[in-house]
């Protein structure tokens, strides 16, 4: 029962450099988020996916694109990585909004 | 600014004692979430409360829904070193068709043996 799944679990990057982010959950829910969380800051929102082929910009979305690639599937890229992206990134996915959401085990990110 | 703050921010206590963990908005909420985190895990969805004044408890963890449906409260009874984790609330606004849930910063609970 592997519920939510990120990959990869860390990554460093240098500054410029380009990557994407894996999330895939296999609880059959419409929407998928991609959240970072920073020290004393919570979680703040990035992307959103409310169903497959929708895709909304949350708080923080400047810097990131997302692709929901069917409903399984919801990918968070880096086009150009910067020191200010370091941070733990969360994939979470929730078959009704209002009930709570699932989270993944995340994955840290450093930007040199 | 954060739509949700959270208080205190951190909280130190001895293994027995009862902790209270507040969840605070100027904004009404349809439906607001307590989560519990570890280090290196991510968030775990403890409970979601919907009704104003609605009370929900899991063991030894009590939530509360404010009446105007703007604050939430976390009591925990009798604290043991395995309740130690980052407590986050997290909402929906009332009125939102979106699907953006708004976490508060948390509050780190250390229970000590």
């Amino acid at each position: 029962n592997a519920g939510v799944t990120q990959t990869p679990k860390f990554q460093v990057l240098k500054t410029g450099q380009s990557m994407t982010l894996q999330c895939a959950q296999d609880m059959n829910h419409n929407s998928m988020y991609w959240y970072r969380q920073d020290p004393g800051m919570g979680l703040r929102l990035i992307y959103y996916s409310a169903s497959e082929g929708t895709t909304d910009k949350g708080e923080v979305p400047n810097g990131y694109n997302v692709s929901r690639l069917n409903k399984r599937e919801f990918s968070l890229r880096l086009e150009s990585a910067a020191p200010s992206q370091t941070s733990v990134y969360f994939c979470a996915s929730s078959l009704d909004r209002r009930i709570g959401a699932f989270f993944g085990q995340g994955t840290r990110l450093t930007v040199v | 600014t954060q739509l949700l703050e959270q208080s205190p921010q951190f909280l130190s206590i001895q293994e027995g004692e009862n902790l209270t963990v507040y969840c605070n908005s100027s904004s009404v909420f349809s439906s607001l979430q307590w989560y519990r985190q570890e280090p290196g895990e991510g968030p775990v969805l403890l409970v979601t409360v919907v009704t104003g004044g609605e009370v929900k408890k899991l063991k030894r963890l009590t939530f509360q829904f404010g009446d105007a449906r703007k604050d939430s409260s976390l009591h925990i009874t009798a604290a043991q070193p395995g309740d130690t984790g980052l407590y986050l609330c997290a909402g929906i606004s009332y009125g939102s068709n979106d699907y953006k849930l708004s976490f508060g910063a948390g509050t780190t609970v250390t229970v000590r043996a």
